[in-house]
């Protein structure tokens, strides 16, 4: 079984400041996909980011950028540029990617805030 | 337009009762998704659908009962309703390898 740990459970950046979260996983798997989603206080579940495990090559998205670590298992994310929009729970996230369709595998969250 | 929708967005009922959440998506994705949000904030799967066919059905107690009549839309029927039944559900829906896409969430209170 997949596991997905963040062992940060909150975090505070200064706006316009670089913060990274951290998430490990564990797996036996060789084909899977890490994601990044974001869920502020409205509750909605939104991607950030997303990474194939077989690209070496780091995902960037915007100001949002992981460093994956695939020989570690650890997949972090970087936010530059912190804003307040930012404030938010973020989930790392993991998906095997060998059978087609299959179910995430959440970390527990680390709530971010940024503050003004 | 709204790519999954659920309904109602919040649900309180007292114990015992039998409620449904519908989960709707527009994207004609193949692939659909319960998860359960507890107040702790922690996300797991319950249920996936794929083709109107149930793939996963996680240790979830038999009161909730899924059903898909099409490949659009994913229903949670829960009977008899418990207090640890409190939380956030939510419906997902994605196509082959790609990132899965939520629904707005039902946040369902027993009293």
């Amino acid at each position: 079984a997949q596991t997905v740990t963040q062992s940060q459970p909150e975090m505070s950046v200064q706006e316009a400041e670089t913060v990274t979260l951290s998430c490990t996983y564990d797996t036996s798997e060789s084909n899977y996909y890490l994601f990044w989603y974001k869920q502020p206080p409205s509750r909605q579940m939104i991607l950030v980011i997303r990474q194939e495990a077989y690209k070496q090559q780091n995902a960037t998205e915007n100001r949002f950028s992981v460093n994956f670590q695939k020989a570690a298992k650890s997949f972090s994310l970087k936010i530059s540029d912190s804003q307040l929009g930012d404030t938010a729970m973020y989930f790392c996230a993991f998906m095997k990617g060998s059978s087609g369709n299959t179910p995430l595998v959440f970390g527990k969250g680390t709530r971010l805030s940024v503050i003004a | 337009d709204t790519a999954v929708s659920q309904t109602p967005k919040y649900l309180v009922t007292q114990m015992g009762n039998d409620k449904s959440i519908k989960c709707e998506q527009n994207l004609g994705h193949d692939t659909m998704y319960w998860y359960k949000q507890d107040s702790k904030k922690f996300l797991k799967i319950m249920f996936s659908y794929n083709n109107k066919e149930l793939i996963i059905n996680e240790t979830v107690p038999n009161r909730f009962s899924p059903k898909s009549p099409d490949k659009a839309h994913l229903n949670l029927h829960i009977n008899s309703l418990e207090l640890g039944d409190s939380a956030v559900y939510f419906c997902a829906s994605s196509q082959a390898r790609y990132e899965q896409y939520f629904g707005p969430g039902t946040r369902l209170t027993v009293t």
